[in-house]
């Protein structure tokens, strides 16, 4: 049965780098047909999809987010993780790790999807 | 930058039909997935690629895309059905950008 768990600090002082992990079970991550992804909730408030990896190197990104966001995939520890650079309060948020579906849409470009997400994990951006 | 549009609140009384629509121009050519946040939890995928139900979600919930708009119907509501509820798809674009509508609200009493 698939798992997936969030690991990582729940504060973080303001222009720091926040780090995830995300470590997943029951589940191979070099599964071709998905993408390893994030999406984020401030409190109160709605789902903000960050960014997927597949564990080839391939990556999506908010355009808002791409130039302080990475995502990758470390195929060894069947984990896969986010930093997000240069932190302000806005960034505290509920962090939720997920698989994503991929299919190919009509023009042949990648689109992908979360389908299992993990319990989510609180960051606080607070010096 | 992509948007979906979602209604803030839908409100049913029990055994009613709910539905919660979800708005976006590619939506025609993309598909849509909808996602159901019950309080302190994590979204669960209730409907995906417009119309299909994973496994364990019940049949009460369907989804239906036509044009612009998607639409979630929860046929026969429950009280357990209350929640807020997101939709999500992806642009035409080459570089994948993907959103969430706003969520909405659903309230069973």
């Amino acid at each position: 049965q698939l798992q997936l768990q969030e690991s990582g600090p729940g504060l973080v002082k303001p222009s720091e780098t926040l780090s995830l992990t995300c470590t997943v079970s029951g589940a191979t991550i070099s599964n071709t047909s998905y993408y390893w992804g994030w999406i984020r909730q401030p409190p109160g408030k709605g789902l903000e999809w960050l960014g997927s990896a597949h564990y080839d190197g391939t990556t999506f990104y908010n355009p808002s987010l791409k130039s302080r966001l990475t995502i990758s995939v470390d195929t060894s520890k069947t984990q896969f993780s986010l930093r997000l650079t240069s932190v302000t309060a806005a960034d505290t948020a509920v962090f939720y790790c997920a698989r994503h579906s991929s299919y190919y849409d009509s023009s042949g470009y990648v689109k992908t999807s979360p389908d299992y997400w993990g319990p989510g994990t609180l960051v606080t951006v607070s010096s | 930058s992509y948007e979906l549009t979602q209604p803030p609140s839908v409100s049913v009384s029990p055994g009613q039909t709910a539905r919660i629509t979800c708005s976006g121009d590619a939506l025609p050519q993309k598909y849509a997935y909808w996602y159901q946040q019950k309080s302190g939890l994590a979204p669960v995928l209730v409907i995906f690629e417009d119309t299909r139900r994973p496994s364990g979600i019940p049949l009460r919930f369907s989804g239906s895309s036509s044009g612009t708009l998607a639409t979630l119907t929860i046929s026969g509501a429950q009280v357990e059905d209350e929640a807020d509820y997101y939709c999500y798809s992806t642009d035409n674009g080459v570089n994948h950008e993907a959103v969430f509508g706003g969520g909405t609200k659903l309230t069973v009493l």
